[in-house]
């Protein structure tokens, strides 16, 4: 079946570059998500690609997509500390089913 | 703005009690979702609903049932509550548009004691 890898943590200091790091399985996936969960709260979109890009940028964000490899990134640059969350990747597959990955929990120190 | 609610925020029951979790939606769409969600195994879907009446089991449906008497609730039931299904409860909903994006509500955390 489909599976969904990330990293349990990463601590980076404020103001420097962050990059969550998530490889699937599935070659079907038609659109892979980066969702956001703050402390207390359910899960919000943060950005998105379709499977036929390599590249998307909006703002601080920037999701990198290799396909070939199964592996997709997230950056985030000038990383603040309302930006410290859990991070999940997901990957729609052709039943538009959403899997998600474990999350990456962000810990930005000041 | 797309809001999702859920009954309770937190929730502490005893082994073998009857649980239920309500889940309301107001933006009028079809698809809904429970999911729980576990550190380090993030969301595993546990039913979803594409309609009213209408519900598929997800990955882990064991010890869960669902209802879907109108389109904009979905209740997740414990039928008798165990100790390993104590863990963070998330819905979702989801509309038709392109992104398919789904919205989630803030979570009930449930302790089975």
């Amino acid at each position: 079946g489909e599976d969904v890898e990330q990293s349990l943590f990463l601590s980076v200091r404020e103001g420097d570059s962050s990059v969550i790091n998530c490889t699937y399985t599935d070659s079907s996936s038609t659109y892979l998500y980066w969702y956001k969960q703050e402390p207390g709260a359910g899960l919000q979109l943060l950005t998105y690609i379709f499977s036929n890009m390599d590249m998307k940028q909006d703002q601080r964000l920037t999701v990198l997509l290799n396909k070939k490899d199964k592996h997709l990134s997230l950056r985030i640059a000038d990383t603040q500390t309302g930006d410290s969350a859990i991070y999940f990747c997901a990957e729609r597959n052709a039943g538009n089913m959403l899997t998600f990955g474990g999350g990456t929990r962000l810990m930005v120190k000041p | 703005d797309v809001k999702v609610t859920q009954s309770s925020r937190y929730l502490v029951k005893r082994t073998g009690e009857k649980v239920f979790l309500e889940c309301v939606q107001d933006m009028d769409h079809e698809n809904m979702f429970w999911y729980r969600q576990d550190p380090g195994l993030g969301l595993r879907l546990i039913y979803f609903s594409y309609d009213v009446k209408m519900k598929e089991k997800g990955d882990i449906p064991e010890g869960y049932s669902v209802s879907r008497e109108k389109k904009e609730r979905f209740s997740l039931i414990l039928e008798s509550a165990s100790t390993n299904q104590t863990s963070m409860y998330l819905c979702a909903s989801r509309g038709t548009g392109r992104v398919n994006e789904q919205y989630f509500g803030p979570g009930t955390r449930l302790t089975v004691t």
